[in-house]
């Protein structure tokens, strides 16, 4: 069975100090992570992907994330934040194997303080 | 450069009535998929469709159906609405045969449908 839990439902931040969204999962296989940014009406825009590759993972708009197995986690972060990373997360796990089960974490909003 | 579109961004409708959410890519992907979105409980699958005429359900295919007459197009249905499912909808592609782990979701902007 796959779940993923994203361990903080808001968090804020000033602008120029670092994001970390933090996310955990768990899957009985190795699993493909994503995660996707949600602005104000809008819909999901992809992240960035862990495909079992390199463990740090470089996404768009400076964002990275580690996938670490021994810790079952995959969090999000950022050197420095700008007022326009207000948005929500989605940590999201897909399984590699019997039916790629999508699994979508609830989400954590962002709010960045100026 | 819009890949997923939602034709409908905000619908009001009564209890009781049929709702058609429409869905098209122009992506020439396989893969097409619905869900709702609500606070707190991020994204729940409804329907999804592998090819042209093939739907499965989803995690929550109740009280919803849907269509796929073309590769492009996938539409959701509401038979009879109830005010329980006013929600975010949210249609996504991914290309490939089959449901590749790896593959991207490319998402639509959403509807956000209200049920009076």
């Amino acid at each position: 069975a796959q779940s993923v839990t994203q361990l903080d439902s808001h968090v804020s931040v000033s602008e120029g100090t670092p994001v970390l969204l933090r996310c955990n999962y768990s899957s009985s296989y190795s699993p493909s992570l994503f995660w996707y940014v949600q602005h104000p009406n809008k819909g999901l825009q992809l992240l960035l992907k862990y495909t079992s590759a390199a463990t740090l993972v470089k996404g768009i708009n400076g964002f990275e994330a580690e996938f670490k197995k021994s810790e079952t986690s995959f969090h999000l972060t950022k050197p420095s934040a700008h007022m326009s990373d207000a948005a929500e997360y989605f940590c999201v796990v897909r399984g590699n194997t019997g039916g790629f089960k999508t699994i979508f974490g609830a989400g954590t909003r962002l709010f960045v303080k100026a | 450069d819009v890949k997923v579109t939602q034709s409908s961004r905000y619908l009001v409708k009564r209890t009781g009535e049929k709702v058609f959410l429409e869905c098209v890519q122009d992506m020439d992907h396989e893969n097409m998929f619905w869900y709702r979105q609500d606070p707190g409980l991020g994204l729940r699958l409804i329907y999804f469709s592998y090819d042209v005429k093939m739907k499965e359900k989803g995690d929550i295919p109740e009280g919803y159906s849907v269509s796929r007459e073309k590769k492009e197009r996938f539409s959701l249905i509401l038979e009879s609405a109830s005010t329980n499912q006013t929600s975010m909808y949210l249609c996504a592609s991914s290309p490939g045969t089959g449901l590749s782990g790896a593959n991207v979701l490319t998402f639509g902007a959403g509807s956000r449908l209200t049920v009076l």
